[in-house]
């Protein structure tokens, strides 16, 4: 079973401060970890993604996350945020093997970024 | 390459009607699952498909239903819409490993009155 917990449905930032977002996971095998942005009336586009190997992750956008297994967290983070960063981001948990790319998505957390 | 494509972008159902969303992928992809999108409750799987002729349900499969007959096409069936219905709706595709991510269509707003 998987499960994911973001903390902060809402969170807001100045223009240039540091972003971050948390995502905690549950998942009874090694997870596969995923951010998604979604801005208005669209659908979710991938940031970035953890499977195997180097545990921080750069994606799209200047943003990065790191895979912390021993606190089972994939934090999402931006040095300085911009107003176009101004979106909902969603964290996902799935496995590899048979589970065949299902993913479990938390609540979400959206993100207001302030001039 | 048009991705994952949705249709229509927005419905309006009486209660008790039934319709088909669609959804298309030209990927190739193996994987192919339906969430709906409710304020504060994220994304939710309805249904699931690993393959062509392969179905099965997710967290909330109860009032819908699916069918894959080929690799490129996995419809939702609404049987009798109900108000609780309501909802953006997302198709998505992968490959089966899973390790790409998905690839997420623009969505459906369903409106149930």
């Amino acid at each position: 079973a998987q499960s994911v917990t973001q903390l902060g449905s809402h969170v807001s930032v100045s223009e240039g401060a540091l972003v971050l977002l948390r995502c905690n996971y549950s998942s009874s095998v090694p997870p596969y970890l995923f951010w998604y942005v979604q801005y208005p009336n669209q659908g979710l586009q991938l940031l970035l993604k953890y499977t195997t190997g180097a545990t921080l992750v750069k994606g799209i956008n200047g943003f990065e996350a790191e895979f912390k297994k021993s606190e089972t967290s994939f934090h999402l983070t931006k040095p300085s945020a911009h107003m176009s960063d101004a979106a909902e981001y969603f964290c996902a948990v799935g496995a590899g093997g048979t589970s065949y790319g299902k993913l479990t998505f938390g609540q979400g957390t959206i993100l207001t970024v302030h001039p | 390459n048009a991705g994952v494509t949705q249709t229509p972008k927005f419905q309006v159902l009486k209660t008790g009607q039934s319709m088909t969303l669609q959804c298309a992928q030209d990927m190739n992809h193996e994987y192919m699952s339906w969430y709906r999108q409710d304020p504060g409750m994220g994304l939710r799987l309805i249904h699931y498909s690993v393959g062509a002729g392969i179905t099965d349900q997710g967290e909330v499969p109860n009032g819908y239903n699916v069918s894959r007959s080929t690799t490129e096409d996995f419809p939702l069936r609404l049987l009798s819409a109900a108000p609780s219905q309501t909802s953006v709706y997302f198709c998505a595709s992968s490959f089966r490993t899973g390790v790409y991510g998905y690839t997420f269509g623009s969505g459906t707003r369903l409106t149930v009155v």
